[in-house]
């Protein structure tokens, strides 16, 4: 059974396209982040959820918005696409946010490469 | 804020050569300490953790001791294998979210 499944896992479009990412967990956690890796692999968080409310919004563009309709799904919807928003998108998740959920690993899924033309 | 600092690369070594992946932390408080690894393709899988001083991580051969008078977490391996090819990222999680090193890509040839 796979724990973080993201969808589509290729994603190519023009510029000013908008596109969505699906993210789905069956880990029962409760946090859900996203994540956006570079051509260089540096990895960066985008945004966080617990139990659907937002928690990390980092400084990320308003073109890009995600979505929590519950505690399994988070999706990324992004508008107006540009050339800079090609990178790798993975969907991660956990149990709780911080304190006594330190030790707590996240698990991600495999990644949605999104390819601007 | 907390960081992470990990040895630049690209490494690349020989079958059954020993390797050494230097990490080092900044934070405030007592993180939980964590290696990850992608392969070529694909998301990034726990390796190993450690939650407090001193604690040694260990899997698939992998080993890391998290060291809080040095503020390091250092992963080493006795003998690679070219599977172990792929990009090793050390992490921290104290008070937020996963704080990721750089990545460090080894290239294991045969």
């Amino acid at each position: 059974d796979t724990a973080v499944s993201q969808t589509p896992k290729y994603l190519v479009t023009q510029m000013g396209n908008d596109k969505s990412i699906k993210c789905e967990q069956n880990l029962g956690h409760d946090t859900m982040y996203w994540y956006k890796q570079d051509s260089k692999k540096f990895l960066k968080i985008m945004f966080s959820y617990n139990n659907k409310e937002l928690i990390i919004n980092e400084t990320v563009p308003n073109r890009f918005s995600p979505k929590s309709p519950d505690k399994a799904h988070l999706n990324l919807h992004i508008n107006s696409l540009e050339l800079g928003d090609s990178a790798v998108y993975f969907c991660a998740s956990s149990q709780g946010v911080t304190g006594t959920y330190s030790n707590q690993p996240q698990h991600f899924g495999d990644g949605t490469r999104l390819s601007i033309l | 804020g907390d960081s992470v600092t990990q040895m630049e690369g690209p490494v690349t070594l020989s079958e059954e050569a020993f390797l050494t992946i230097n990490c080092t932390y900044t934070a405030t408080g007592y993180p939980s300490l964590f290696w990850y690894v992608q392969y070529p393709g694909e998301g990034l899988q726990l390796l190993l953790k450690a939650t407090k001083a001193d604690d040694k991580g260990s899997n698939k051969g992998f080993e890391a001791t998290y060291r809080k008078e040095t503020t390091s977490f250092h992963l080493e391996k006795g003998s690679v294998q070219v599977s172990d090819s792929a990009v090793y990222f050390c992490a921290l999680r104290g008070n937020t979210p996963l704080v990721f090193g750089k990545g460090t890509r080894l290239s294991v040839i045969a």
